[in-house]
């Protein structure tokens, strides 16, 4: 069975880091590029990064540029994404998802972030 | 690329056909010839579910009430009988360019 399990998500305040983890079984993890998308409360679905399959390429959206970090061990099956300088609008649930043909055949439960002083 | 998604909300009564348009500012045809666009469903409180993939594709388990159409930069996801458990928050995503782009989101409710 497909299964993407986040973590490291939680309170942080303003001008911080924090350290997602998304813990992938099920499939060969590194067939897949891999990607993360947030939804902030009450809003729409939002990329927010990529990278390929054997982390060489990485894509980020403007807003995260030079904050964030996405990467991969491929060894561990594992996706990670750095966040550093968080900033309110930040604050969201971070999801991790498998990016082929196929975009999004597996997504993980979540991660939540808040960041508030 | 810019998504644009209408309408942003659908009242349906159940059994209806319902339909939601996806226009992106550029054309999704990769340079390999497929055309990378997908729909999604969020319910409340729960994570999006993958509906369909590469226009017209649908994901394992998707019943074929749903459809999705479309080319170049021009899709639409058909409902043809709106059921309970269809109703949520759809979404379009083109995943041909850098940054990818998600539609705002229709919500599909009861009349």
């Amino acid at each position: 069975e497909v299964q993407l399990v986040e973590s490291g998500g939680g309170l942080v305040q303003p001008g911080r880091s924090l350290k997602l983890s998304c813990a992938a079984s099920g499939f060969t993890f590194s067939d897949y590029y891999m990607a993360w998308v947030r939804q902030a409360p009450t809003k729409g679905l939002e990329w927010v990064a990529s990278i390929s399959y054997d982390g060489g390429s990485t894509y980020y959206r403007d807003s995260v540029k030079g904050r964030f970090t996405i990467s991969r061990d491929n060894a561990k099956s594992s996706l990670y994404l750095q966040m550093d300088s968080l900033r309110s609008e930040d604050t969201a649930t971070y999801y991790c998802t498998t990016e082929s043909s196929s975009w999004g055949d597996a997504w993980g439960q979540g991660a939540s972030v808040t960041v508030s002083s | 690329v810019l998504v644009t998604q209408t309408p942003s909300s659908l009242p349906v009564s159940l059994g209806d056909q319902a339909s939601i348009s996806c226009k992106s500012s550029k054309s999704l045809v990769h340079n390999n010839g497929i055309t990378y666009l997908a729909w999604f469903l969020q319910k409340p409180g729960q994570l999006p579910q993958s509906l369909i993939h590469t226009v017209s594709n649908r994901f394992s388990g998707v019943p074929d009430r749903f459809s999705g159409s479309g080319s170049v930069s021009d899709f639409t996801l058909k409902i043809s009988r709106v059921e309970p458990e269809d109703l949520g928050v759809y979404y379009c995503l083109q995943y041909v360019h850098y940054p990818l782009t998600f539609g705002a989101g229709t919500k599909l409710e009861l009349k």
